[in-house]
């Protein structure tokens, strides 16, 4: 059974661009949760989903930022217009029912 | 607001040692808690996990103890090894506002480094 699986793994974007990271969640598991971490801190809660609905986007900036778990394929994680503080790493992290949730390698954003 | 916080940022141990890796949470409401391992360039992994009406559990070489009292958890690792090296994050779940789930809230971490 593999893993949570993100792509990319590193992805660089300009200013002003588009960023879309991936999560794939392990096979049967239906609830998918998103984290940001900075450079020597923990992780901070954006948004929770579960097949074609979000259950919580408290975390999540109200702009620019939204996401999406649909009924075929990955979730996905979109940051629109970017800026030099959205560099981050960004976790995705899955589970069978809400409680303990398994974590992808992540995607290591950096905006130039 | 509410958080989870940790004793000691950093912490060095020779090889053999036992560890402690302690954390401080502030939301009475949590009723379950996680701790990750996190390498660098990793995502977190799941260590072990303890409810709330629970005060100890034990896995491979690792005992999480809960204190609900003094709203404190730790992480013993036996026999530490150099494999060992990395950070330590402590995870807490609030049920809120009624709904199934809950969101975890993550400590700052604890680097823990094995000297051989």
């Amino acid at each position: 059974n593999a893993g949570v699986m993100q792509n990319p793994r590193h992805l660089v974007r300009r200013r002003g661009q588009e960023a879309r990271l991936r999560c794939s969640p392990m096979k049967g598991h239906s609830h998918v949760y998103w984290y940001r971490q900075l450079p020597e801190e923990g992780l901070k809660f954006m948004v929770y989903l579960q097949k074609e609905n979000i259950i919580d986007e408290s975390g999540m900036p109200k702009e620019r930022f939204s996401a999406e778990f649909p009924k075929e394929g990955p979730s996905i994680l979109r940051i629109q217009q970017v800026v030099r503080g959205d560099s981050a790493a960004y976790f995705c992290a899955s589970s069978p029912f809400p409680e303990t949730q398994y974590f992808g390698p992540g995607t290591r954003l950096l905006v130039l | 607001g509410e958080s989870v916080g940790l004793h000691l940022p950093t912490l060095s141990v020779q090889e053999g040692d036992n560890s402690i890796i302690n954390c401080a949470y502030s939301n009475s409401a949590s009723d379950y808690f996680i701790w990750y391992k996190q390498e660098s360039g990793k995502g977190p992994q799941f260590i072990i996990d303890i409810r709330s009406n629970m005060d100890k559990r034990q896995g491979q070489r690792v005992t999480v103890l809960l204190n609900k009292t003094v709203k404190h958890l730790s992480l013993q690792i036996a026999a530490t090894q150099p494999g060992d090296s990395a950070v330590y994050f402590c995870a807490e779940r609030s049920l809120a506002g009624g709904t199934s789930y809950g969101k975890l809230t993550f400590g700052q971490g604890t680097i823990l480094t094995v000297h051989p």
